[in-house]
């Protein structure tokens, strides 16, 4: 079946790096952008941006620029998003979404992964 | 600040109808994505496109859209329905994101 599996919790330092990952199966990887989406404790999910996994192109949304970055290896189906200089307010769980589109005006997010708690304390 | 308006929370009884409405400029061009989230869990599709459910939703969750604003109507409402509920579509900005949320909006089953 299709689905999305993240790699596990991380408690990091303020300053310090993390690195998710999102490994695909039971489709083709490359046929499909992956979206990444943020939900900061008892807060809603924001749209972080989605990476072209054919090019490898991503784009970033407001306020996600410069230490944020996606990445793929396309040779194991596994998107990346990595996080630098991180801070107390990018604690938070963290998912990718597979994007769907069948028409221009009709786009979806499926599967989910299971998310990804990223913690952020000294 | 997110472009798509949803209430912050709904109530219903049990067995009754319930609309959870979805506002925004891009719902006139595009179609709304409607998200189900139980605490502690991820989020799941529950309503794609014009009035889509995926496989294991059940047929009381429907869609609809009139103008700017996408609604998702829970039919008999359930106990297992109680949960948040959040739209999706694209930003109508210009700018980038591409892709925003509503605020979500807390169901609660009475």
């Amino acid at each position: 079946q299709v689905q999305l599996v993240q790699s596990g919790s991380e408690l990091k330092k303020p300053g310090a790096s993390v690195k998710v990952s999102c490994k695909a199966s039971g489709y083709t990887f490359t046929s499909y952008a992956m979206n990444w989406v943020r939900q900061a404790p008892g807060q809603g999910l924001e749209w972080m941006g989605w990476i072209n996994t054919n090019t490898g192109n991503p784009t970033y949304a407001q306020g996600f620029t410069g230490r944020f970055v996606f990445s793929l290896d396309t040779s194991v189906s596994t998107a990346y998003l990595q996080i630098s200089s991180l801070k107390a307010e990018d604690t938070a769980v963290y998912y990718c979404a597979r994007h769907n589109r069948v028409a221009v005006n009709t786009n979806w997010f499926d599967p989910w992964g299971q998310g990804t708690l990223v913690t952020v304390s000294s | 600040s997110s472009e798509l308006t949803q209430d912050p929370a709904v109530s219903v009884a049990l067995g009754q109808t319930v609309r959870i409405t979805c506002q925004g400029d891009s719902l006139r061009s595009y179609y709304a994505s409607w998200y189900q989230q139980k605490p502690g869990q991820a989020p799941v599709l529950v309503i794609y496109g014009k009035n889509n459910r995926p496989s294991g939703i059940p047929d009381r969750f429907s869609g609809s859209s009139s103008g700017n604003t996408a609604s998702l109507t829970i039919t008999g409402a359930q106990a297992e329905d109680e949960a948040d509920y959040y739209c999706n579509s694209r930003d109508s900005s210009g700018n980038h994101p591409y892709w925003v949320f509503g605020g979500g909006t807390k169901l609660t089953v009475l």
